[in-house]
């Protein structure tokens, strides 16, 4: 639950603001990126993905930005909401997902009403 | 909707107890994951698993064992459990190595306490 924020980079954001999370990922052959949200108390829960063949992929509020020339990903949330406070973590896949996916440690966004 | 069941969302056990966490996925998911999260180390992953009585260690798989008799249930042991093993045990499961790109699924967790 709540311990799960605990030692990680937080994220402060104005309800009503746009937030941008972002990820660095190691492995420069993974072609394959999902974002997940974690609320307290509850699993993991997938936002978007996106293949290493897109630079940008949108879906309801959010969109997922993709630079594999240095490594990045970065999860874009359109006026930001406080139910969208939770932990968020990038995962990557070296191989189109037939091994597992490898998990960031996570950023906190946590929204000011 | 997929849906990942894990049986118990708190477990309070004693040291030595063998432990018995169990996944159940209704999505007919080949792949099944479990994972242990722990503050400021992120998700680590156990074992898995690509298909009945198949199972593959994952970083951490000391002091646990895996068991998959049936494809919709993946289920965690611990053989004695001990206080380093309190953590929050999350299950996953995603659809197959014929299905390439496609996310894993979570359940809501287990946090499991060994006094």
């Amino acid at each position: 639950g709540e311990s799960v924020g605990l030692h990680l980079p937080t994220l402060s954001v104005q309800e009503g603001d746009n937030s941008i999370i972002n990820c660095a990922y190691s492995n420069s052959a993974s072609d394959y990126f999902i974002w997940y949200k974690q609320e307290s108390g509850k699993g993991p829960q997938f936002i978007i993905d996106i293949r290493s063949n897109m630079d940008k992929r949108q879906g309801q509020r959010v969109t997922v930005l993709l630079n594999k020339t240095v490594k990045h990903l970065s999860l874009q949330i359109a006026a930001t909401q406080p139910g969208d406070s939770a932990v968020y973590f990038c995962a990557e896949s070296p191989d189109s997902g037939n091994t597992p996916l490898v998990f960031g440690k996570g950023t906190r966004l946590s929204v000011i009403a | 909707d997929v849906k990942v069941t894990q049986s118990s969302r708190y477990l309070v056990k004693r040291t030595g107890e063998k432990v018995f966490l169990e996944c159940v996925q209704d999505m007919d998911h080949e792949n099944m994951f479990w994972y242990r999260q722990d503050p400021g180390l992120g998700l680590r992953l156990i074992y898995f698993s690509y298909d009945v009585k198949m199972k593959e260690k994952g970083d951490i798989p000391e002091g646990y064992s895996v068991s998959r008799e049936k494809k919709e249930r993946f289920s965690l042991i611990l053989e004695s459990a001990s206080t380093n093993q309190t953590s929050m045990y999350l299950c996953a499961s995603s659809l197959g190595p014929g299905h390439s790109n496609q996310p894993q699924h979570f359940g809501d967790g287990t946090r499991l306490s060994i006094l």
